[in-house]
């Protein structure tokens, strides 16, 4: 099936840093989605991006759509301790892919104070 | 709306026996998906559905069974546990607009133990 590759798998931060992150596909996407997943809690969307080129913010989070449909990329602007958690890339094929998503291995984040 | 409930929260189960996970949207949305994830392996989906009565196969779909005799409802039924079946289940569900923009909400998850 299809794989995403996102990296990097962790990071250790200061508080106050820049975090960046990516994902890349063997295969086409037309959605890519951002989602943030807290110990104990189910997935929770952050930013979803529905055309190739498109740079969508949240706060202190951007998220771009790369050119090729074949990336995406998030970053998080001077991060604080409740940006703890994991984050995850989400690809979504067009067509009658009925909205199934290909999810990559997660990026776990830890701030430290 | 309470969204997207899973229930129960934690089971333990030994290897063979057979249980039923429940998943409930209160958001009328027509597509419904089981997931598990595993350590370092992201989200697997494991089944879906596009609409009531209607089940297919996902990317792992070998030992697990759906039903879907609700709009609202998606079970999950594991007939003979085994322990790599040990794994936290995640359900989702979305809606359809024209085709597009089919963003997903999960569930807070079950945690699955089978010894």
């Amino acid at each position: 099936g299809q794989q995403l590759n996102q990296s990097p798998q962790s990071m250790f931060i200061q508080e106050g840093e820049d975090v960046s992150m990516n994902c890349t596909s063997s295969s086409i996407f037309n959605t890519w989605l951002w989602y943030k997943q807290e110990p104990g809690e189910g997935p929770v969307l952050l930013i979803a991006l529905y055309k190739a080129g498109e740079l969508t913010s949240n706060g202190r989070l951007t998220a771009q759509f790369g050119i090729t449909r074949k990336d995406s990329f998030l970053n998080i602007s001077a991060s604080i301790p409740s940006d703890v958690g994991i984050y995850f890339c989400a690809g979504q094929a067009g067509g009658t892919s009925y909205g199934k998503l290909t999810f990559g291995q997660g990026t776990i984040l830890t701030v430290h104070p | 709306n309470a969204g997207v409930t899973q229930t129960p929260k934690f089971r333990v189960l030994k290897t063979g026996q057979s249980m039923t996970l429940l998943c409930a949207q209160d958001m009328n949305h027509e597509y419904m998906y089981w997931y598990r994830q595993d350590p370092g392996m992201g989200l697997r989906l494991i089944h879906y559905s596009v609409g009531e009565g209607t089940t297919a196969k996902g990317e792992v779909p070998d030992g697990y069974n759906v039903s879907r005799l609700k709009k609202q409802n998606f079970l999950l039924g594991l007939e003979s546990a085994a322990p790599s079946q040990t794994s936290v289940y995640f359900c989702a569900s979305s809606y359809s607009v024209a085709g597009q923009r089919k963003t997903q909400y999960f569930g807070p998850g079950t945690r699955l133990l089978v010894l």
